[in-house]
């Protein structure tokens, strides 16, 4: 089974700081990597999607690695802003199967 | 486009009640998903439709949980007899065959409440 692990569990950095989060998986047999933002009590909105082919995605202040062989993704944040702060998930899809495989998330707080 | 959208979003029922969600997916969006979550949990995947068929379930999705997409548009998750440890937030996406594949959209969910 595919397991999904993230760190740090929470983070908390001054406004302006560039931050890494972690993302590692299990299986390298990985059909894409998606990267989600939830804020409390809401629904996930999508960041980044990366095919397994791909080496790395970037949206404005965002940008997705992945190393498929060692099984880690990082997410980075540029310039990060109050509102950035809110937990980031991350989500990998397996070669057999439709379901998605999330970690328990990173928790941030960027503070002004 | 309106994205994934749920209801109810709030449900508080009494343990053994049924209680019924529904999603409206993206238009034309094919593939539909349901997902639970629960608190400092990642989501957890429950079940896959296709169209109108239901191509994978978890085996979280116990005898008291179904889901339909009986036309291959808006979809219901019913839960019959529920249990408090039924409580969580209930999520579901949509997503496209065809363009960036395999990106998921989430709605902003379903919460439920059992007491």
């Amino acid at each position: 089974k595919q397991e999904v692990t993230q760190i740090p569990a929470a983070l908390s950095v001054p406004e302006g700081e560039n931050l890494v989060l972690n993302c590692s998986f299990t299986d390298s047999a990985i059909y894409n990597l998606q990267w989600f933002r939830q804020d409390p009590g809401k629904g996930l909105t999508s960041l980044l999607l990366i095919q397994s082919s791909q080496r790395e995605q970037t949206s404005g202040r965002l940008n997705a690695s992945l190393d498929k062989s060692s099984g880690r993704s990082t997410l980075y944040i540029a310039a990060s802003q109050p509102g950035d702060s809110a937990t980031y998930l991350c989500a990998v899809r397996a070669n057999s199967g439709y379901a998605l495989n999330f970690g328990k998330g990173t928790s941030l707080l960027v503070t002004p | 486009d309106t994205g994934v959208s749920q209801d109810p979003r709030h449900k508080i029922t009494k343990r053994g009640q049924n209680v019924t969600f529904r999603c409206d997916p993206i238009s034309e969006h094919n593939r539909l998903y349901w997902y639970r979550q629960t608190l400092g949990q990642g989501p957890e995947f429950l079940t896959y439709f296709q169209n109108e068929a239901q191509l994978e379930k978890s085996r979280l999705l116990s005898d008291r949980f179904s889901a339909e997409r009986p036309k291959g548009s808006f979809s219901t998750l019913e839960i019959q007899r529920t249990e408090q440890g039924d409580s969580a937030m209930y999520l579901c996406a949509s997503s496209s065959l065809t363009g960036e594949d395999g990106e998921l959209f989430f709605g902003e969910g379903s919460r439920l409440t059992v007491l």
